[in-house]
């Protein structure tokens, strides 16, 4: 799986958009990226993943650069319970879905009043 | 449904006792991912299972760790004997796999474990 480099940590005051970059310069034609975050003292949670076009649910936005060696997660409105670990994987998928999450060091994201 | 369910949600040992970690997954689901989480290491895979049989056990630490899934609805990790260095949050996760289809991993509160 390709590996990915995102900032240790980040803020964003509520109500507005926050916008998390990660990098991904070796990613494969058939990899996808995922994004999960983790709020503290919780379990991962999934936020949503993507292949080369956006994507957007009701959770957040993806926007993944044409070459595909970048992306980023949008919280257009983020409030303080957004405040969490931000984990960008990138893996196979879809048929390998259930395979292992590799999970790396994150993007602290903290939601400022 | 209820989500992933771990028990006990925190347990504390002295170091040489055996412990025992539980995990229900959702209902469906025929993928079972056990994780380990720790400051130094962060979130690492121990273990996981495809309809019950173990897939990839290559993160098991050592021959202390044990975990088996003697159906679809019940697992179970098992420290034998316990150190202070296994002290850590152990996450159990579940998911769907099927063909072309992607389903997320949908992963349970966690169990915070201290050996002393």
């Amino acid at each position: 799986d390709a590996k990915t480099t995102q900032p240790t940590s980040m803020d964003c005051a509520e109500g507005r958009a926050a916008n998390l970059p990660c990098n991904h310069s070796t990613i494969s034609g058939n990899e996808y990226v995922y994004w999960y975050r983790q709020i503290h003292s919780q379990g991962p949670q999934y936020i949503i993943h993507g292949l080369k076009n956006n994507e957007t649910n009701e959770m957040a936005s993806l926007i993944i650069t044409e070459d595909r060696k970048s992306s980023t997660l949008i919280l257009p409105h983020a409030t303080l319970r957004d405040t969490a670990v931000y984990y960008c994987i990138v893996r196979v998928g879809p048929s390998g879905s259930a395979r292992q999450l590799t999970f790396g060091s994150g993007t602290q994201l903290t939601v400022l009043p | 449904d209820a989500g992933v369910i771990q028990s006990p949600r925190h347990e504390v040992t002295e170091m040489g006792q055996e412990v025992t970690l539980r995990c229900k997954p959702i209902s469906g689901h025929n993928s079972l991912f056990w994780y380990r989480q720790t400051m130094m290491r962060g979130l690492e895979l121990l273990i996981y299972f495809n309809n019950n049989v173990p897939i990839d056990d290559s993160g098991m630490p050592e021959d202390r760790f044990s975990a088996k899934m003697p159906n679809a609805s019940f697992s179970t990790l098992k420290i034998q004997p316990s150190e202070p260095r296994d002290s850590a949050v152990y996450f159990c996760a579940s998911s769907f796999r099927g063909p072309g289809v992607f389903h997320e991993q949908y992963f349970g509160p966690g169990t915070r474990l201290t050996v002393t």
